[in-house]
């Protein structure tokens, strides 16, 4: 089966604190594809990263960073400096060979404090 | 247009009424996927277009849910004798290539639709 858990179901930090959002996963297929949405009070899904499952080197963007650790079917997700406007709902997702289906984590609530 | 395009935005619906719910996609998009969304959960696959051929459509929780492309554009989702079960947030989403895994796919802003 396949499935994406996202254990921490609310964080809140303060301003300009570091966060890292869980993400473990599970497929028996050896490619697919990774990938974390955001999706803020206004709702559409905003993509972020996408990762290959060959891929395991880790990847930063400015202040957001990723760790994806195959052996531990892991992909987390680190904010670094958190800013209010990075408040927001955060979906980690699977799509599996084929591509016409994405597999979304039921989320992390995060609240950055001013 | 320039984003995936979704109407209405808000809809209520008394229970046992029938809602037809908008998507219009990127122009172009061969794919399109329509997603449910409910309070508090991360989005469930409903069902998948390339072009106006519906190839998936094993999300959809009942026969009382339909949809359709015709053309190969605009979609249309639609809930017969709507259930309060049915209230949630219906996603739409496209893609420019068929099946392509390494494209996160474009999302509207969704319908929230509630059953009273």
């Amino acid at each position: 089966a396949q499935k994406v858990t996202q254990a921490q179901t609310e964080i809140s930090v303060v301003e300009k604190e570091d966060v890292t959002l869980d993400c473990v996963y599970e497929t028996r297929d050896t490619t697919y594809y990774l990938f974390w949405y955001k999706q803020p009070p206004s709702g559409e899904l905003v993509f972020l990263i996408r990762r290959n499952s060959f891929d395991e080197q880790n990847e930063i963007s400015g202040r957001y960073s990723w760790n994806f650790q195959k052996s531990t079917s892991s992909f987390n997700f680190t904010i670094t400096a958190s800013q209010v406007v990075d408040s927001a709902v955060y979906f980690c997702a699977l799509i599996p060979p084929g591509g016409d289906k994405i597999i979304f984590g039921k989320g992390t609530r995060l609240h950055i404090l001013p | 247009g320039a984003g995936v395009s979704q109407s209405p935005r808000y809809k209520v619906a008394k229970r046992g009424q029938d809602v037809a719910l908008r998507c219009d996609p990127i122009s172009g998009h061969v794919s399109l996927f329509w997603y449910q969304q409910a309070l508090g959960q991360g989005p469930e696959f409903l069902t998948y277009f390339q072009n106006e051929a519906q190839l998936d459509k094993s999300g959809l929780p009942s026969d009382r849910f339909f949809a359709e492309r015709p053309e190969g554009s605009v979609s249309t989702l639609k809930i017969q004798r709507t259930q309060q079960e049915d209230s949630a947030v219906y996603l739409c989403a496209s893609s420019d290539v068929q099946g392509r895994q390494d494209y996160g796919y474009t999302f509207g802003s969704g319908t929230r639709l509630t059953v009273v």
